[in-house]
């Protein structure tokens, strides 16, 4: 079963605004992941945020994580073309084994 | 220093055989996750292998089996196939640290006929 719920599904915007994904999920974590992926190929890992941080950044990259209401948001700045693919959040539960609970992922668009 | 590699990239089958899916991890890690990823779906959680023993699973049935290798790569077996075994199979690899990410290969595409 999906953990977590991305919004929106899709998302189409022009290059060089801002895109903006979030992410709900139902159980504790130790630490929440996005991934990016292109056309159905592997995940490529973007950022990891653990449970006690609130905000992370990286290059164009920013996440913010609120353990208090399950969620955490994405933030692509100054969005390119190449940007464009399926993203997704996945949470490590709090049991010893990290095992990757994916949601359903948020689909981004980017056009010239 | 070579990521998670993957074989084969495609793989077609019928109803009733079986399928052997192999991966090597990346350099350093000693964690192997198997996902499978439906068409439009986020990936789903299989197994995941350390120290050659499978130390957590997913809701699958047991058709889907796995193994890894004193080297740590992994394989993954599946026997009666379904047609709705037909997915993109995800492996991942980690290191036995805590709070690390996951690092995915490309996948193996499979087709059901």
């Amino acid at each position: 079963s999906q953990q977590g719920e991305e919004d929106p599904q899709a998302l189409s915007i022009q290059e060089g605004e801002n895109a903006t994904m979030n992410c709900s999920y139902k159980t504790s974590i130790n630490n929440l992941q996005w991934y990016r992926q292109n056309s159905g190929r592997g995940l490529v890992h973007l950022i990891l945020i653990r449970s006690n941080e609130r905000e992370k950044h990286s290059g164009r990259l920013r996440v913010t994580l609120d353990t208090s209401k399950k969620s955490s948001s994405l933030l692509i700045t100054a969005s390119r073309a190449a940007d464009t693919a399926s993203y997704f959040c996945a949470t490590d539960g709090t049991g010893t084994a990290s095992k990757l609970t994916f949601g359903t992922g948020t689909r981004l668009q980017v056009t010239l | 220093d070579a990521g998670v590699t993957q074989s084969p990239t495609h793989l077609i089958k019928t109803r009733g055989q079986q399928v052997t899916l192999r991966c090597s991890p990346k350099s350093g890690h000693d964690t192997v996750s198997w996902y499978q990823q439906a068409l439009g779906q986020g990936p789903q959680f299989i197994f995941q292998y350390y120290e050659e023993e499978e130390r957590q699973r997913g809701n699958f049935p047991d058709r889907f089996s796995g193994h890894q290798f004193p080297n740590y790569s992994s394989e993954l077996n599946v026997n009666a196939l379904l047609l709705g075994d037909s997915a993109l199979y995800l492996c991942a690899s980690s290191s036995g640290t805590y709070n690390q990410p996951q690092h995915f290969g490309d996948g193996t595409r499979l087709s059901i006929l």
